[in-house]
């Protein structure tokens, strides 16, 4: 089945901690990105990456990492993570410039 | 730079219609329309390319209006099926960076 698999579904840390969340696509997609959501603010774009090698920041990629070593995976590092950050993350993942697919989504909390 | 989504909210009875706005700063490359349920993914409903082209899915439809920067999405018929909060997302080039509107939440009730 063709899908973006994102885990944890559900984390909850403490202030500085280091975390990643993975992200992991099976449709050969080049294109990968991750989201966060917050209330009233909707899908802020944090990192993209067009291919294998190559990411570059979306609209609010302060305090987040990302690298793409595989064509397959794309993970989120939180390396201090802060009580801000708490947010519901997702990743989606496409062909160029075709429909996004998306992750089940990642609730994250920083205590 | 989000694109503006109006309205934030809408309800409105089954069969009724009803149009979601998006408009953009910049001159827009494609606009995609997504639908989210609570505590769902988003799922894709449609994307439009510069051209001014209209597409249609099922009983939502949409626009894309180069000149003006904006596109509009038409929910017509309104089923209880369409409740959920839309979001577009609009690029400026063809280099993939995807921004997102702050959604509009559509409630259809019986």
């Amino acid at each position: 089945e063709a899908q973006v698999t994102q885990n944890p579904r559900y984390l909850i840390t403490v202030t500085g901690k280091k975390l990643t969340v993975t992200c992991s696509q099976n449709m050969n997609h080049e294109y990968m990105s991750w989201y966060r959501q917050d209330p009233g603010l909707g899908l802020r774009q944090i990192y993209y990456s067009m291919n294998v090698e190559v990411t570059d920041k979306g609209d609010v990629p302060e305090g987040y990492k990302v690298s793409r070593k595989e064509k397959r995976n794309f993970p989120l590092i939180l390396e201090s993570p802060s009580p801000n950050q708490t947010s519901l993350y997702f990743c989606a993942s496409s062909k160029t410039n075709e429909k996004l697919f998306f992750g089940s989504g990642t609730q994250l909390s920083v205590l | 730079q989000q694109p503006v989504q109006s309205p934030q909210a809408v309800i409105l009875r089954e069969g009724e219609d009803a149009v979601i706005n998006c408009s953009s700063s910049k001159a827009l490359y494609s606009v995609h329309w997504y639908r989210q349920k609570h505590g769902e993914a988003p799922i894709f409903l449609m994307i439009l390319l510069k051209g001014g082209e209209q597409k249609g899915h099922d009983k939502i439809s949409a626009s894309f209006n180069e000149k003006k920067q904006q596109s509009s999405l038409y929910l017509t018929a309104s089923q209880l099926s369409y409740s959920g909060t839309y979001f577009c997302g609009t690029e400026w080039g063809s280099d993939y960076k995807l921004s997102f509107g702050a959604g509009t939440t559509v409630t259809v009730r019986a």
